[in-house]
């Protein structure tokens, strides 16, 4: 079976453009995940869908950033206008649902740069 | 916030010996689980762990819970090169009224280096 499928895998690009990360999770599974990696931070939850509706949005910093998610096989981060503090490795994650004892499958991320 | 936290940062062993991970948390929890993450990859789902559960093994992996003190430690018997990568943490919250808060909380890692 395909795991999560997150792509561009690298982006390169300039301060102020736009950015679109992409992922498609698991089929059947209802719960996907975004999450921002740093060596600072750590993994941080941005955002969680279940059954393509937001449920926690908390860690989304700012406005710049939207995550959509139009069917149960689609979802997408957008960064507008990215920032260089905007730079990391940001992985995609879906689980069977949400209820407890499911684990989470993670996509091989996209490595951002914002230069 | 954070929630795991792992124990120690990094660990340094030879081929052979075993590797020892520690886990801190500070609420109560479904259920803690551990990953794995190789150099440039996503996570991978190790072991899951739940709360009413002191002892799961896996293969060479041995995970313990302990709720009373809120810790886990994962232990990687006769450890190889490539178990090479960072291990971390991740905990269920228990919500108010006895359910899931849906997502994971995890630990900023340990990064385990396997030398031949």
């Amino acid at each position: 079976d395909a795991g999560v499928i997150q792509s561009p895998r690298h982006e390169v690009t300039e301060m102020g453009q736009e950015v679109t990360l992409r992922c498609k999770p698991i089929s059947g599974h209802n719960s996907l995940f975004w999450y921002r990696q740093t060596m600072m931070r750590g993994l941080e939850l941005l955002i969680y869908f279940n059954n393509n509706v937001p449920i926690d949005d908390s860690g989304m910093p700012e406005d710049r950033f939207s995550a959509k998610m139009p069917n149960a096989s689609f979802s997408t981060l957008k960064i507008q206008p990215s920032e260089p503090r905007d730079s990391a490795v940001y992985f995609c994650a879906s689980s069977r649902d949400r209820v407890s004892n499911q684990p989470q499958h993670f996509g091989d991320g996209t490595r951002l740069s914002i230069l | 916030s954070q929630q795991g936290e792992e124990d120690p940062q990094a660990l340094s062993i030879q081929e052979g010996e075993n590797a020892t991970m520690n886990c801190s948390y500070k609420t109560s929890i479904n259920n803690l689980q551990w990953y794995r993450q190789n150099s440039g990859r996503g996570l991978v789902h190790l072991i899951l762990i739940r709360s009413n559960e002191r002892e799961k093994h896996s293969g060479r992996l041995r995970v313990t819970l302990d709720t009373s003190k809120k810790s886990s430690s994962l232990l990687i018997t006769a450890s190889r090169a490539a178990d090479t990568a960072s291990y971390f943490c991740a905990t269920d919250p228990l919500m108010n009224y006895g359910g899931s808060q849906g997502n994971l909380i995890f630990g900023k890692g340990t990064k385990l280096s396997v030398k031949p």
